[in-house]
């Protein structure tokens, strides 16, 4: 099993990049990271996802280094309503049944300041 | 939002007693997850199933059962709980495994 680590607080002010960073050892090569933003009283909500190289969408990047021992979620131009706990979430085995084990990071609480 | 329902949101019992979660999700995704959410340890994994009748055991299923009797409810119980069980419950839906979960509102419980 995976295990997956976050820094637990970080600070920023708007119109900044962030870029929060997931340790995650014994990651097998087909595994994939995924990111989750979860605001207070509701459940996480999907933010990005990738295996390797880098991702992007329309609200964040991805970064995974060749060794995949990390991953970095990058969020460009953060604003207030980004303040929010970031989860990365390390998803170990096959897709067709059961076996399969998830790995969900202890959170980083991101704080948006003016 | 994708269609899950988490019930009951409250629910504030005694030790010793049975409790059922129930998740309902109108997507027809194959896959779904309970998860117990604690200040510092994040979300973990209790039980999930990937499909009708097909269940496994997640990091932290000692003391929980599951069922899933039909592809769009999920059951989790507490065959008789103990404080230690007070959490928040989260259930999660996904088309397939390493396909990106939605996630339900969540079930505060509180075991007295």
């Amino acid at each position: 099993l995976a295990k997956t680590t976050q820094p637990i607080s970080m600070d920023s002010y708007e119109g900044q990049e962030v870029n929060i960073t997931c340790s995650h050892n014994n990651i097998a090569t087909n595994d994939y990271i995924t990111w989750y933003q979860q605001f207070p009283s509701q459940g996480p909500r999907f933010i990005i996802q990738g295996y390797k190289t880098k991702v992007t969408n329309e609200v964040a990047s991805l970064f995974i280094p060749a060794d995949r021992k990390s991953s970095t979620l990058s969020l460009p131009r953060v604003s207030l309503s980004d303040t929010a706990v970031y989860y990365c979430l390390v998803e170990e085995g096959i897709l067709t049944g059961g076996g399969n084990k998830l790995t969900f990071g202890t959170g980083t609480q991101l704080k948006v300041e003016l | 939002d994708a269609g899950i329902t988490q019930s009951p949101r409250h629910k504030v019992t005694e030790t010793g007693t049975p409790v059922t979660l129930r998740c309902h999700q109108t997507e027809n995704h194959r896959y779904m997850y309970w998860y117990r959410q604690d200040p510092g340890h994040g979300l973990r994994l209790i039980h999930y199933s990937y499909g009708v009748k097909d269940t496994d055991k997640g990091e932290v299923s000692d003391g929980y059962s599951v069922s899933r009797s039909k592809t769009e409810d999920f059951l989790l119980t507490l065959e008789s709980a103990t404080s230690s069980q007070t959490s928040v419950y989260f259930c999660a839906i996904s088309r397939d495994f390493e396909e990106p979960q939605h996630f339900g509102d969540g079930t505060r419980l509180s075991i007295l």
